[in-house]
């Protein structure tokens, strides 16, 4: 399979532990984002990457939150102190740049914190 | 604020039938205009999408009508299946972020 791939699929945490997904683009993609879906809501941004720079973060990204490209190739999102509003999917998505818009997602990460 | 408004939130319609979601947007500076679909436990899935400098686009049973002036775009599904039945999100780039809709449940009844 050779779309974007994200780990792990399921996560329940306990309030105020760390937790770290990781998503590994489609090899060839130079830009890799970062979104966060509640139930019954659209996607909604939280940072993007341009190879291994970090280009842009919503405010919706919290000192909490970390992410990492460090090679340009996979992708660390960190959640420090989970909140239970955290619970919700995190989805990574990936492009080609270049002047190629279409964003392919992954299938997230579904966070639960108890 | 909400960059980009979809409706309905929810649609029944029945196989053979032509569902028509709609969305809306305000900034001008979006140049890209996607349409996903998502099954319950999936990622979004892209599935069609168009550019300003066109006024409609088809691929397959799924067709979008694009309004420049009225800053508006839908989507057409034709022949619905019960296949078909899951979320649509409509969304808008200016390139490197994108703004998403609410979504629109679609239920095709067979």
């Amino acid at each position: 399979d050779t779309g974007v791939s994200q780990d792990p699929r399921h996560k329940i945490t306990k309030r105020g532990q760390n937790v770290t997904f990781r998503c590994d683009p489609i090899s060839e993609h130079n830009r890799l984002y970062w979104y966060r879906q509640t139930l019954g809501q659209g996607p909604e941004f939280l940072t993007y990457f341009q190879n291994e720079a970090q280009l842009e973060k919503s405010r919706l990204l919290s000192d909490r939150f970390s992410a990492e490209r460090p090679k340009g190739s996979f992708s660390t999102l960190e959640i420090q102190r989970t909140e239970q509003g955290d619970s919700a999917m995190y989805l990574c998505a990936s492009s080609l740049g270049w002047g190629r818009t279409e964003a392919f997602f992954g299938q997230g990460t579904r966070l639960t914190v108890v | 604020q909400q960059q980009v408004k979809q409706s309905p939130q929810s649609l029944i319609v029945q196989k053979g039938g032509i569902p028509i979601i709609n969305c809306a947007y305000e900034n001008t500076a979006f140049d890209y205009f996607p349409w996903y679909q998502q099954f319950p436990g999936k990622g979004p899935a892209l599935l069609i999408a168009i550019r300003p400098d066109v006024s409609e686009k088809k691929e397959g049973r799924f067709t979008i009508s694009f309004n420049k002036s009225a800053k508006q775009f839908s989507l057409h599904i034709m022949d619905s299946q019960p296949g078909d039945s899951a979320t649509y999100f409509c969304a808008a780039s200016r390139g490197n972020q994108f703004y998403f809709g609410t979504g629109t449940s679609l239920t095709v009844i067979p």
